[in-house]
């Protein structure tokens, strides 16, 4: 059964939008949560992270909020750039990784 | 510095065959994962070693899999016999323990894109 879940196979979003991609994980002992961004023929890289002590982490365009109690994260790329089109990977774990199944962001010039 | 590095990039190989891929982690790094990535289930978690000992092996599908670690700088992946269904990108991550405590960051190759006919 997968740890963590992404609902949302695909996003499409005009450059200069907000794009908000959603996670969902299912076990509460988990301390890290991270997105990676992954382009073709290319492995996942690392975009931005949280612990779990933290609600909210920003770095540039980026930002990713986590919400506890409801087992949820997401990630805010503002302004969307052409660029940002990627799949998009939530993770989280402790000693380990769990990911989920990854979300297709395209944004449109 | 040299990433993640891993081998081969593509493999196209008949049912039955024996297949093994191959991952050099990053220099200083002492936990090394194998994921297998596929559409219905995205990134799967294989097998991780931590100072070269496997620690979690409970995602490696069957006894048709198994992975080695014998020393700090290299692992192997291997599949004997191959089936249709192990086709996939196979990828090999590492991490250092400080990295971890900090951000779970994960240090991913390039990938093996396997192929069984």
């Amino acid at each position: 059964d997968q740890q963590v879940k992404q609902n949302s196979p695909s996003l499409s979003v005009q450059e200069g939008r907000i794009s908000i991609l959603n996670c969902d994980y299912t076990n509460s002992m988990f301390d890290y949560f991270l997105w990676y961004k992954k382009y073709p023929a290319e492995g996942p890289t690392f975009l931005i992270s949280i612990s779990s002590i933290k609600d909210k982490n920003e770095d540039g365009r980026f930002t990713v909020f986590l919400n506890k109690s409801a087992k949820h994260l997401s990630l805010h790329i503002v302004p969307s750039q052409p660029g940002d089109s990627a799949v998009y990977f939530c993770a989280a774990g402790a000693n380990n990784l769990f990911f989920g199944t990854g979300t297709r962001l395209t944004v449109i010039p | 510095d040299a990433g993640v590095i891993q081998s081969p990039r593509h493999e196209v190989t008949e049912m039955g065959q024996e297949v093994t891929l191959r991952c050099k982690p990053i220099s200083g790094h002492n936990s090394l994962f194998w994921y297998r990535q596929t559409m219905m289930r995205g990134l799967e978690l294989l097998i991780y070693f931590n100072n070269n000992v496997p620690i979690d092996d409970s995602g490696m599908p069957e006894d048709r899999f198994s992975a080695k670690m014998p020393n700090a700088s290299f692992s192997t992946l291997k599949i004997q016999p191959s089936e249709p269904r192990d086709s996939a990108v196979y990828f090999c991550a590492s991490s250092y323990d400080g990295t971890v405590a900090n951000t779970g960051e994960l240090f991913f190759g390039e990938g093996s894109r396997l192929t069984v006919l």
